[in-house]
């Protein structure tokens, strides 16, 4: 069982570059979600999406976007990197009462 | 506006010393209070998911329970295969929220044999 599926594991981006990080689940759930894990806190949540072709704004969305062409994947891209984004980001799908998460992408913009 | 604060940030234990670990929320209208372990490097891990005050759950050396205002993470004779970072989360009450989930800082447990 593969579950939640992020591309890559490390990235090393320069300030002002872009990047899209990928993430596929194999388990047909409509909710996906984006969330970024700063050092020693908790998750924030970024986007999320109850289905292919909607998405919505979480608690911290600014500089970040989505999209949710099918059930199966849900990238997220980075605009015009900054140090601010240095993170592990983590994308997660789930049905009522359980979230799956990735093993996460590991960012860090210099 | 939803709101998980967990307690202690972290907590140091020897193997079999039995300790507790709280999460206090605010939520209009709870839908589920769940419980992940986290190890360094991956991704969050399923423990529990409770719904009402009242609620307890097991699973091997990890009990968890629920009131109106807070949870605990009992660990009882912890041995060194239990050091992680346990996070708690919130379940948003509104269905068109996409059941998203608010977590809490984590507290980071470090049991020494």
């Amino acid at each position: 069982n593969a579950g939640v599926t992020q591309t890559p594991k490390f990235r090393i981006l320069k300030i002002g570059q872009s990047m899209t990080l990928q993430c596929a689940q194999d388990m047909n759930h409509n909710y996906m979600y984006w969330y970024r894990q700063d050092p020693g806190m908790g998750l924030k949540l970024i986007y999320y999406s109850v289905g292919a072709g909607i998405t919505d704004k979480g608690e911290v969305p600014n500089g970040y976007n989505v999209s949710r062409s099918t059930t199966e994947d849900f990238p997220l891209r980075l605009e015009l990197a900054a140090p601010s984004q240095t993170s592990v980001y983590f994308c997660a799908s789930s049905y009522p009462g359980r979230a799956f998460f990735g093993q996460g992408t590991r960012l860090t913009v210099v | 506006e939803d709101q998980v604060t967990q307690s202690p940030e972290a907590l140091r234990l020897q193997e079999g010393e039995s300790s507790s670990l709280n999460c206090s929320y605010t939520v209009s209208g709870l839908r589920g209070l769940f419980w992940y372990r986290q190890d360094p490097g991956k991704g969050p891990e399923f423990l529990f998911t409770l719904y009402s005050a009242g609620e307890e759950k097991e699973k091997e050396r990890l009990k968890a329970t629920l009131t109106k205002k807070e949870s605990f993470l009992h660990i009882t004779a912890p041995k060194p295969e239990d050091s992680a970072t346990y996070l708690c989360a919130v379940q948003a009450p509104i269905k068109a929220a996409g059941n998203k989930l608010t977590f809490g800082g984590g507290t980071r447990v470090l049991v020494k044999p």
